[in-house]
Formats: C-alpha cells, structure tokens, sequence
C-alpha cells in the first residue's frame, strides 16, 4: 500500500498569502495524484488531478506540481472561503490512498 | 447537474448489516465507474471500493475486503454498498462518489454527494 504523507499538519496563514502544501508519497507514483478540499460539513470537492490539471470551475489560485514522490500543492492567494482541509490521493496503485490532511486555517 | 444522493444509514449493532444506496443523475450513470469513500469522526479520508461502469471489475480496501460489496443497477442509476459483520470501527460518514473521467485510469473523484451516517455500536 502506497502511503501519502502531508506536511504541514496545520498551516497558519493570513488572506492573500501564499499556501504551500506538501505531499510525500512513500514510493514513486509518477504524477498520479489529486488534491481535494473539504470544508466543515462538506464533501470533498475535486481540486487536481494528475498532479497539476485543475478540475472542472477551480479558480486560478490552485496549482499543483511534482512527480514521482513530491507534490505540492500551491494556493497563491488564499481567499476567505480557501480555508479548509486539504487532503492528496494517489491513483498510481490500488488499494487508493489519501494522505493525513492539512488543515489551512486563519491566522 | 450532476448529483448523487446516499441513503440507507443508521445506527446498527456489531456484526449487524447495512446496505447504503447512492442515486445518480444530471450524467450517464451507465458509463461512469463509481466509489465509495468513507471518513470516520474527526478523522480523514478512507476509499472503501470502486466498480466499473459495468460492474466488471470492482476493488476493495483490505479493511473491508470478504465483508462490503459494492454493486450496481445501471437501469435504475444506483449504486449500492451492502455492509456484512459490521465494527466499530466501520463507524462513518458513507461517501458515494463519481469517477473523473469515463475512460483510462483516472481514479479520481470528481462527484461527491452529502454523505450517509452509519454507527456500529450496541
């Protein structure tokens, strides 16, 4: 089972800054992995796919990068309604796997 | 617009049954391959089982493997996870969700419903 590990566990941030999120994946998944966000309440909303094609309606802000084991996962400015969790899932290999999470919050 | 819509959750004792349905509609359910995600209280996401567009093929995470089927009626747009010898530990939210893309690999999930509760406690 491929495991995927985000860090930070929380990020701090203010409105308009930058948001980096990591994800480590513990062998080489090509660039197959998404990113998701969940806000409280909410199902997960589909952000990247293949670790840097934005889905359907995403906003600009959201970029992905990586491959092989290191993602990251960029918000460039964060807007009000960005702060949430943000998980990572790799489709390299089954069983799926998401990583831990990272909580965006506001500092 | 795309929607799914799960139902059947509720509290259940250990070694008890469940079996949750998911309603697709606003997409050709017929051609899209579906999952089944789950997330436990305060906790993160956990994929449970994914079929085919056919019901061909269908996988399963080891936690649940000889004990969850995931099957499907693609004439009346619902998927459905029937849930045997139920633990505690099996105690979640129930996400159905849509494949990204009808064809190729990607394993994604780009259709969430809300999500049923399902308790496993005496």
């Amino acid at each position: 089972e491929i495991v995927l590990t985000q860090s930070p566990a929380t990020l701090s941030l203010s409105p308009g800054e930058r948001a980096t999120l990591s994800c480590r994946a513990s062998q080489s998944i090509s660039s197959y992995l998404g990113w998701y966000q969940q806000k409280p309440g909410q199902a997960p909303r589909l952000l990247i796919y293949d670790a840097s094609n934005r889905a359907t309606g995403i906003p600009a802000r959201f970029s992905g990068s990586g491959s092989g084991t290191d993602f990251i996962l960029t918000i460039s400015g964060l807007e009000p309604e960005d702060f949430a969790v943000y998980y990572c899932q790799q489709r390299s290999n089954w069983p799926l796997t998401f990583g831990g999470g990272t909580k965006v919050e506001i500092k | 617009q795309v929607q799914v819509v799960e139902s059947g959750g509720g509290v259940v004792q250990p070694g008890g049954s469940l079996r949750l349905s998911c309603a697709a509609s606003g997409f050709t359910f017929s051609y899209y391959g579906m999952f089944w995600v789950r997330q436990a209280p305060g906790q993160g996401l956990e994929w449970v089982a994914f079929i085919r567009y056919d019901g061909s093929d269908k996988y399963y995470a080891d936690s649940v493997k000889g004990r969850f089927a995931i099957s499907r009626d693609n004439s009346k747009n619902t998927l459905f996870l029937q849930m045997n010898s139920l633990r505690g530990d099996d105690t979640a939210v129930y996400y159905c969700a849509k494949r990204l893309l009808t064809g190729g690999f990607y394993y994604y999930m780009d259709a969430w419903g809300k999500g049923t509760t399902v308790t496993v406690s005496s």
